[in-house]
């Protein structure tokens, strides 16, 4: 059964940058039928989606987010990342990563981590 | 961006009762990229049905998804007490993926 685990710091200074990291277990970071994905999730906008990342590095952003994420692979460890830059109190919320399975004419989100709370304060 | 629209906000409906959830996107959705959720509060969102009708693994028969188009529907023909929660649809028909705003399905 795949799942997902998301960890690093629930709180993080305005104007720096928040990094979150998923590792995955049950299956494997190269399978060619998933991308791995970052949703936040904050009261003001709802589930919104941060982006999307392949085993081999190629990545999509929200174009809201786009200047200020990065997302990227670690295969030996079976873990992807989230760098958001330069963040603000309009940044906090909870932060899931999952699994998009992306095979054929269908995507969608079939394995969620448990998400985890950062928060933007001084 | 395809704005996914979820009608209503709130519906509060006593269990037994028939459950119907709109999902109104502002521009064609492949009926494959369209997707539902469930979440309970403090918990991560479950996938439903994906590819607007085809229910996910473990999901029982009383939710049944429909639509094409602009227009999709989830409905859950009798409602029991695991199921009051809140809904959400899903597009990647057109970068970026959207989410509705959800529809809380409370306790009458």
């Amino acid at each position: 059964q795949l799942q997902l685990q998301e960890s690093g710091p629930g709180l993080v200074k305005p104007s720096e940058t928040l990094s979150l990291t998923c590792t995955v277990s049950g299956a494997s970071i190269s399978s060619s039928t998933y991308y791995w994905g970052w949703i936040r999730q904050s009261p003001r906008k709802g589930l919104e989606w941060i982006g999307s990342v392949y085993y081999t590095g190629s990545a999509y952003y929200n174009p809201s987010l786009k200047s200020r994420v990065a997302m990227s692979v670690d295969r030996s460890k079976n873990q992807f990342s989230l760098k958001l830059s330069s963040v603000t109190a309009a940044d906090t919320g909870v932060f899931y990563c999952a699994s998009l399975f992306d095979y054929g004419d269908y995507a969608y989100y079939d394995h969620w981590g448990q998400g985890t709370l950062v928060t933007v304060s001084s | 961006e395809n704005v996914l629209t979820q009608s209503p906000g709130t519906l509060s409906l006593s269990p037994g009762e028939r459950a119907t959830l709109s999902c109104r996107a502002s521009q064609t959705v492949r009926t494959t990229l369209l997707a539902w959720y469930q979440q309970k509060p403090g918990q991560a969102p479950r996938l439903l049905i994906y590819g607007t009708l085809n229910r996910a693994t473990g999901i029982p028969d009383r939710f049944t998804g429909s639509g094409s188009g602009t227009d999709f529907t989830l409905t859950i023909s009798r409602l029991e007490p695991e199921d009051f929660a809140v809904y959400f649809c899903q597009q990647y028909g057109s970068a970026p993926l959207t989410f509705g705003g959800g529809t809380k399905v409370e306790i009458k």
